[in-house]
């Protein structure tokens, strides 16, 4: 069954940097584009980022470009998120999602907490 | 403030059937078939509930289903269950520079 699994969150001052991984197993990865989406706390759920298969197309949420980057790694059958300048407001839980069809997420990850705070 | 509009709760008793309303423009909604229902209990990861509109994932009960209306799309449950009380967000495709939207959620209460 396809499984999604983030690491690499944490606590963070602002300003600073971190680096998001999600291991991907059950399905081939390299046939899909991938996504970040966050959910401040409370909040509701926001687009942030996808990458095709190959990695060439890539598409960020204004409230992110300029400060974070996509990347993935069809090897390792993994998706990253490289967030630096990191400020109060990116503070969320951050899932990967797999793209579906119709630009749509049909499987997502657990999340993984990034708290930005001094 | 999120680019499509949905009621921020809406309830209903075992048994009967709610509708959920999401309202965007015609370059999200409007103009694409690309709109999607998550379902996310609390503490949880979102599920895709409904895509391109009308189709369900498989596993999905037939209970849930998508409509859209020029620029408002629809996600009706029908047969409440007490399982059934979550938020529930849509989405779109845009042609914005955005390229996908989520509408801010709906609070499903079960009475």
């Amino acid at each position: 069954q396809v499984q999604l699994v983030e690491s690499g969150g944490g606590l963070v001052k602002p300003g600073g940097s971190l680096r998001l991984s999600c291991a991907a197993s059950g399905f081939t990865f390299s046939d899909y584009y991938m996504s970040w989406i966050r959910q401040a706390p409370g909040k509701g759920l926001e687009w942030v980022s996808y990458i095709s298969t190959g990695g060439s197309t890539i598409y960020y949420a204004d409230s992110v470009k300029g400060r974070f980057t996509i990347s993935r790694d069809n090897a390792k059958n993994s998706l990253y998120l490289q967030m630096n300048s990191l400020r109060a407001e990116d503070t969320a839980v951050y899932y990967c999602a797999r793209v579906g069809s119709g630009y749509d997420f049909d499987s997502w990850g657990q999340g993984t907490l990034v708290t930005v705070s001094s | 403030q999120s680019a499509l509009t949905q009621p921020a709760s809406v309830s209903g008793s075992p048994g009967q059937s709610i509708t959920i309303s999401c309202t965007g423009t015609s370059s999200d909604v409007g103009g694409y078939n690309y709109v999607s229902w998550y379902q996310q209990h609390p503490g949880k990861a979102p599920k895709l509930m409904i895509y391109e509109v009308s189709n369900r994932p498989s596993g999905v009960s037939n209970r849930f289903s998508g409509s859209k209306s020029g620029n408002t799309a629809s996600l009706t449950i029908s047969g409440l269950q007490a399982e059934d009380e979550a938020d529930y967000y849509c989405s779109s495709y845009t042609s914005s520079s955005t390229h996908v939207v989520f509408g801010g959620g709906t609070k499903l209460t079960v009475l």
